[in-house]
């Protein structure tokens, strides 16, 4: 069965602090992989996507994730966190044209 | 990149009534549509496929009968949630995928509250 894991359902970082955020999958087929973020009462933002080759990608707003296949992860990072950057995040993963399975979601907390 | 709507973006509806939800990809076609649900601090779980021509298909779990989706261009489909309760109420996010470039995009979700 498809399956998402993100093993850390609430983490708090102090402003500045470098941040890892894990992801796995199980899938039949390496998927094309995601990450997104959610903030209250809002929709989703794409950060990241990996679709194929490099498997060290480049998000937006400061944020990379690295594709390992061996381990089927694909965690984020970045490596110094804004306040602004508390909110929900999600590892999707799936095949072109077909739904995406999601990620239970870990809740980001900032201490200023 | 492609845009994916949805209306209305919120809406109160009374125990009994129902309530129609509209996805539209706005710059591209869409023979595609899938209808997600989310509920308080959970995650996004697929509802149903939505197909352009031909019925939907649900997810275990999900009663046909009590969200009736219509594919009914390339570029709408509708989520009715039939004598909604209390218990649907939720956010629903649609999402149509871009085939050739295996992109999804999602709309921007309607939240629903059923008093």
């Amino acid at each position: 069965a498809q399956s998402v894991t993100q093993p850390d359902i609430h983490i708090t970082v102090s402003e500045g602090a470098s941040l890892e955020l894990r992801c796995n999958y199980s899938y039949g087929a390496t998927p094309y992989l995601f990450w997104y973020v959610q903030s209250p009462g809002q929709g989703l933002q794409l950060l990241l996507k990996y679709f194929s080759g490099d498997t060290l990608v480049q998000g937006i707003k400061g944020f990379e994730a690295e594709f390992k296949r061996s381990q089927s992860s694909f965690n984020l990072r970045k490596p110094s966190v804004h306040w602004s950057d508390a909110a929900e995040y999600f590892c999707a993963v799936g095949l072109s044209g077909q739904n995406f399975v999601f990620g239970p979601g870990t809740r980001l907390s900032v201490l200023p | 990149g492609a845009v994916v709507s949805q209306h209305p973006s919120w809406v109160i509806c009374k125990s009994g009534t129902s309530v129609k939800i509209e996805c539209r990809s706005l710059d591209f076609q869409a023979t595609t549509m899938f209808w997600y649900r989310q509920f308080p601090k959970q995650s996004l779980m697929l509802m149903a496929t939505s197909n352009e021509g031909s019925k939907a298909t649900y997810e275990q779990g999900v009663e046909k009968d009590k969200f009736l989706i219509n594919h009914a261009s390339l570029t709408l489909s509708t989520l009715t949630v039939t004598s909604a309760h209390p218990e649907d109420s939720s956010f629903y996010i649609c999402s149509a995928p871009d085939r050739p470039a295996g992109e999804q995009y999602f709309g921007p979700g309607t939240r629903l509250t059923v008093t």
